[in-house]
């Protein structure tokens, strides 16, 4: 258990589906991450927030529209997903933004785009 | 471009052997370099990190070398079990603003009985 829940575990959803992955932390952290993580790639930073306020936007396509309305929680919310968009999606936090740090993981959601 | 290079993509060892998991890097502004260690339905978990301050830093069986001029840093896991077997990725990070980590692809490690 390292502070990070993940939830849903499992989604598999239609191309023509809405749906949202929650991540809550409680560790106190103020720095909060969406990672994607597709077989043989590296694991692809997707979205930064640090006190809740987005920093950073990796060239992610708009069908992924991040939340982060605390510090303790933050969501990816998913629309009209394509079958490449299938992959884990990691939620992570860390003290601060810049800067080494450890980052913690959750356990992640398994997406799969049908 | 990648920024972090990882090598092999794939290890197989006999049990008490001594693995070893190679990063590159570009990006002479990274200070930071983390190893992660992932199990199967699992999400990444810090094992060891090091500053290139340092050429080695050791946490029990686990042991990172760090070569700065080559801007290289290496994974070594002495007397290796089979509940060592799991993905390692190595990462890096500079300070200030341009803090996030950059992982590297990964190495499946698998360690024989």
């Amino acid at each position: 258990e390292t502070g990070v829940t993940q939830t849903p575990r499992h989604l598999v959803m239609g191309m023509t589906n809405k749906k949202s992955l929650k991540c809550e932390q409680h560790l106190g952290h103020n720095a909060m991450y969406w990672y994607k993580q597709s077989a043989k790639k590296p694991l692809e930073l997707m979205f930064v927030y640090s006190l809740e306020e987005r920093v950073e936007n990796n060239s992610v396509p708009s069908r992924f529209s991040p939340e982060c309305p605390n510090s303790s929680h933050l969501f990816l919310h998913l629309h009209t997903l394509q079958p490449e968009d299938s992959a884990l999606y990691l939620c992570a936090s860390s003290r601060k933004r810049g800067g080494p740090g450890e980052a913690f993981f959750g356990q992640g959601t398994r997406l799969t785009v049908v | 471009q990648q920024q972090v290079k990882q090598s092999p993509q794939s290890l197989i060892v006999q049990k008490g052997g001594i693995p070893i998991i190679n990063c590159a890097y570009e990006n002479t502004a990274f200070d930071y370099f983390p190893w992660y260690q992932q199990f199967p339905g699992k999400g990444p978990a810090l094992l060891i990190a090091i500053r290139p301050d340092v050429s080695e830093k050791k946490e029990g069986r686990f042991t990172i070398s760090f070569n700065k001029s080559a801007k290289q840093f290496s994974l070594h896991i002495m007397d290796s079990q089979p509940g060592d077997s799991a993905t390692y990725f190595c990462a890096a990070s500079s300070g200030g603003s341009q803090g996030n980590l950059i992982f590297g692809k990964g190495t499946k490690l698998s360690v024989k009985p």
